[in-house]
Protein backbone atom coordinates (compact mmCIF):
# COMPACT_ATOMS: atom_id res chain seq x y z
CA UNK A 1 0.00 0.00 0.00
CA UNK A 2 1.18 3.55 -1.09
CA UNK A 3 1.87 4.87 2.04
CA UNK A 4 1.79 8.62 0.63
CA UNK A 5 0.46 8.62 -2.83
CA UNK A 6 0.07 11.93 -5.24
CA UNK A 7 -2.17 12.37 -8.49
CA UNK A 8 -1.54 12.72 -11.52
CA UNK A 9 1.96 11.93 -11.86
CA UNK A 10 2.11 13.84 -14.83
CA UNK A 11 0.76 17.17 -16.29
CA UNK A 12 1.01 18.71 -19.14
CA UNK A 13 -0.70 22.20 -19.78
CA UNK A 14 -1.17 25.41 -21.61
CA UNK A 15 0.30 28.83 -19.99
CA UNK A 16 -2.98 30.65 -18.01
CA UNK A 17 -4.28 27.11 -16.94
CA UNK A 18 -5.86 26.29 -13.64
CA UNK A 19 -4.99 22.90 -12.22
CA UNK A 20 -4.59 20.89 -9.24
CA UNK A 21 -2.45 18.42 -7.65
CA UNK A 22 -4.21 15.67 -5.15
CA UNK A 23 -2.16 14.02 -2.11
CA UNK A 24 -3.31 11.70 0.14
CA UNK A 25 -1.59 9.64 3.32
CA UNK A 26 -2.61 6.93 5.08
CA UNK A 27 -0.02 7.19 8.04
CA UNK A 28 -1.80 8.71 10.33
CA UNK A 29 0.54 11.39 9.89
CA UNK A 30 -1.08 15.04 11.11
CA UNK A 31 1.37 17.50 9.29
CA UNK A 32 1.92 17.52 5.24
CA UNK A 33 3.71 19.47 2.90
CA UNK A 34 4.16 20.60 -0.41
CA UNK A 35 7.42 21.08 -1.91
CA UNK A 36 8.46 22.32 -5.38
CA UNK A 37 12.06 20.81 -7.00
CA UNK A 38 13.20 22.20 -9.85
CA UNK A 39 15.41 21.40 -13.27
CA UNK A 40 18.69 21.60 -10.98
CA UNK A 41 17.07 19.20 -8.29
CA UNK A 42 16.76 21.98 -5.55
CA UNK A 43 14.24 21.34 -3.30
CA UNK A 44 12.19 24.45 -1.30
CA UNK A 45 9.34 24.09 1.05
CA UNK A 46 5.97 25.90 -0.27
CA UNK A 47 3.35 25.11 2.28
CA UNK A 48 2.73 22.83 5.82
CA UNK A 49 -0.31 21.84 7.18
CA UNK A 50 -0.88 20.20 10.46
CA UNK A 51 -4.27 19.00 11.18
CA UNK A 52 -5.80 21.24 8.48
CA UNK A 53 -4.25 24.42 9.96
CA UNK A 54 -1.88 26.10 7.61
CA UNK A 55 1.68 26.28 9.97
CA UNK A 56 4.45 26.99 6.76
CA UNK A 57 3.46 29.32 3.97
CA UNK A 58 7.10 30.69 2.38
CA UNK A 59 7.04 32.90 -0.27
CA UNK A 60 4.86 31.65 -2.81
CA UNK A 61 2.56 33.28 -5.76
CA UNK A 62 -0.44 33.67 -4.46
CA UNK A 63 -1.64 31.78 -7.40
CA UNK A 64 -0.69 28.51 -5.53
CA UNK A 65 -3.57 27.60 -2.89
CA UNK A 66 -3.35 24.54 -0.87
CA UNK A 67 -6.55 23.39 1.10
CA UNK A 68 -6.71 20.77 3.36
CA UNK A 69 -10.17 19.09 3.38
CA UNK A 70 -9.14 16.51 6.27
CA UNK A 71 -5.13 15.73 7.95
CA UNK A 72 -5.02 12.84 5.27
CA UNK A 73 -5.70 14.91 2.38
CA UNK A 74 -3.71 18.26 1.33
CA UNK A 75 -4.59 18.83 -2.61
CA UNK A 76 -2.34 21.90 -4.53
CA UNK A 77 -4.27 24.33 -6.43
CA UNK A 78 -2.59 26.72 -8.98
CA UNK A 79 -4.15 29.71 -10.80
CA UNK A 80 -3.01 31.01 -14.18
CA UNK A 81 -0.02 28.63 -14.59
CA UNK A 82 3.26 30.18 -15.81
CA UNK A 83 6.30 28.76 -17.59
CA UNK A 84 8.45 29.05 -14.32
CA UNK A 85 6.04 26.93 -12.67
CA UNK A 86 6.98 23.79 -14.16
CA UNK A 87 8.97 21.25 -11.79
CA UNK A 88 8.30 18.14 -9.55
CA UNK A 89 5.96 19.27 -6.91
CA UNK A 90 6.45 16.60 -3.81
CA UNK A 91 3.35 16.05 -1.29
CA UNK A 92 4.84 14.82 2.04
CA UNK A 93 3.84 13.81 5.53
CA UNK A 94 5.41 13.96 8.85
CA UNK A 95 4.55 12.32 12.37
CA UNK A 96 7.38 13.68 13.98
CA UNK A 97 10.47 14.92 12.86
CA UNK A 98 10.63 12.69 9.89
CA UNK A 99 9.17 13.66 6.27
CA UNK A 100 8.05 10.89 3.60
CA UNK A 101 7.78 11.76 0.57
CA UNK A 102 4.95 10.75 -2.16
CA UNK A 103 6.22 10.25 -5.84
CA UNK A 104 6.11 13.71 -7.06
CA UNK A 105 3.57 14.97 -9.83
CA UNK A 106 6.29 16.34 -12.83
CA UNK A 107 4.30 19.52 -14.07
CA UNK A 108 5.10 21.26 -17.33
CA UNK A 109 3.49 23.77 -18.69
CA UNK A 110 3.44 24.98 -22.32
CA UNK B 1 19.64 30.90 9.86
CA UNK B 2 19.38 27.34 8.80
CA UNK B 3 21.71 26.06 6.06
CA UNK B 4 22.81 22.58 4.78
CA UNK B 5 25.75 22.25 2.37
CA UNK B 6 27.10 19.36 0.14
CA UNK B 7 29.72 20.73 -1.88
CA UNK B 8 30.28 17.57 -3.96
CA UNK B 9 27.85 18.73 -7.07
CA UNK B 10 28.91 15.34 -8.71
CA UNK B 11 30.56 12.25 -7.91
CA UNK B 12 31.65 9.13 -10.33
CA UNK B 13 33.12 6.26 -9.09
CA UNK B 14 33.39 2.78 -10.32
CA UNK B 15 31.32 -0.51 -8.90
CA UNK B 16 32.78 -1.58 -5.29
CA UNK B 17 34.23 1.27 -4.60
CA UNK B 18 33.60 2.85 -1.18
CA UNK B 19 32.44 6.57 -1.87
CA UNK B 20 32.07 9.39 1.02
CA UNK B 21 29.24 12.23 0.51
CA UNK B 22 29.76 15.03 2.12
CA UNK B 23 27.31 17.11 4.27
CA UNK B 24 27.55 20.35 6.34
CA UNK B 25 25.18 22.11 8.15
CA UNK B 26 25.02 25.56 9.95
CA UNK B 27 22.14 26.17 12.71
CA UNK B 28 21.39 28.05 16.15
CA UNK B 29 19.29 25.38 17.18
CA UNK B 30 21.33 23.45 20.30
CA UNK B 31 18.51 20.45 19.44
CA UNK B 32 17.89 19.39 15.76
CA UNK B 33 17.74 16.77 13.30
CA UNK B 34 19.49 16.04 10.11
CA UNK B 35 18.38 13.50 7.69
CA UNK B 36 19.46 11.88 4.21
CA UNK B 37 17.19 11.21 1.72
CA UNK B 38 17.83 9.30 -1.74
CA UNK B 39 16.52 10.40 -5.25
CA UNK B 40 17.01 6.88 -7.82
CA UNK B 41 16.70 8.39 -11.68
CA UNK B 42 13.18 7.23 -10.98
CA UNK B 43 12.38 10.50 -9.24
CA UNK B 44 10.92 9.23 -5.64
CA UNK B 45 12.32 10.73 -2.72
CA UNK B 46 13.49 8.13 -0.31
CA UNK B 47 13.91 8.79 3.72
CA UNK B 48 17.21 7.13 4.51
CA UNK B 49 17.88 7.98 8.23
CA UNK B 50 17.57 10.58 10.58
CA UNK B 51 20.11 11.48 13.26
CA UNK B 52 19.07 13.57 16.19
CA UNK B 53 21.69 16.48 17.47
CA UNK B 54 21.98 14.55 20.94
CA UNK B 55 22.87 11.65 19.45
CA UNK B 56 26.45 11.51 17.78
CA UNK B 57 27.00 7.18 17.86
CA UNK B 58 27.65 6.82 14.19
CA UNK B 59 25.30 4.73 12.48
CA UNK B 60 25.38 1.47 10.05
CA UNK B 61 23.20 -0.18 8.29
CA UNK B 62 24.26 -2.65 5.73
CA UNK B 63 26.36 -0.68 3.19
CA UNK B 64 25.25 2.58 4.38
CA UNK B 65 27.19 3.96 7.52
CA UNK B 66 26.92 8.10 8.38
CA UNK B 67 29.64 9.53 10.40
CA UNK B 68 28.05 12.59 12.50
CA UNK B 69 30.50 14.99 14.32
CA UNK B 70 28.77 17.96 15.93
CA UNK B 71 32.50 19.42 16.65
CA UNK B 72 32.91 20.24 12.71
CA UNK B 73 28.71 20.53 11.97
CA UNK B 74 29.47 17.17 9.30
CA UNK B 75 26.92 14.37 8.49
CA UNK B 76 28.83 12.34 6.35
CA UNK B 77 27.36 9.48 4.50
CA UNK B 78 29.30 6.83 3.12
CA UNK B 79 28.67 3.69 0.97
CA UNK B 80 30.77 0.61 0.80
CA UNK B 81 31.38 -1.48 -1.80
CA UNK B 82 29.20 0.80 -4.30
CA UNK B 83 26.93 -0.59 -6.87
CA UNK B 84 25.25 0.52 -9.97
CA UNK B 85 21.44 0.59 -8.37
CA UNK B 86 24.01 3.33 -5.70
CA UNK B 87 23.59 6.00 -8.20
CA UNK B 88 20.85 8.53 -7.08
CA UNK B 89 20.85 12.14 -6.32
CA UNK B 90 21.70 12.35 -2.40
CA UNK B 91 20.19 15.27 -0.37
CA UNK B 92 21.10 16.10 3.44
CA UNK B 93 18.56 17.73 5.08
CA UNK B 94 18.42 19.69 8.09
CA UNK B 95 15.25 20.81 10.96
CA UNK B 96 15.16 22.45 14.19
CA UNK B 97 13.31 20.99 17.07
CA UNK B 98 9.49 22.55 16.99
CA UNK B 99 6.77 21.22 14.58
CA UNK B 100 6.20 24.32 12.76
CA UNK B 101 10.11 24.31 11.29
CA UNK B 102 11.49 23.74 8.09
CA UNK B 103 12.94 20.86 6.47
CA UNK B 104 16.02 22.40 4.59
CA UNK B 105 17.56 20.47 2.12
CA UNK B 106 21.23 20.53 0.40
CA UNK B 107 21.33 20.47 -2.73
CA UNK B 108 22.18 17.35 -3.23
CA UNK B 109 25.05 15.14 -4.67
CA UNK B 110 24.48 13.09 -7.66
CA UNK B 111 26.41 9.56 -7.42
CA UNK B 112 27.18 7.71 -10.90
CA UNK B 113 28.20 4.43 -9.73
CA UNK B 114 29.86 3.25 -13.09
CA UNK B 115 30.14 -1.06 -13.79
Amino acid sequence: DTAVSQTPKYLVTQMGNDKSIKCEQNLGHDTMYWYKQDSKKFLKIMFSYNNKELIINETVPNRFSPKSPDKAHLNLHINSLELGDSAVYFCASSHIETQYFGPGTRLLVL
Amino acid sequence: AQKVTQAQTEISVVEKEDVTLDCVYETRDTTYYLFWYKQPPSGELVFLIRRNSFDEQNEISGRYSWNFQKSTSSFNFTITASQVVDSAVYFCALSGPDRDDKIIFGKGTRLHILP
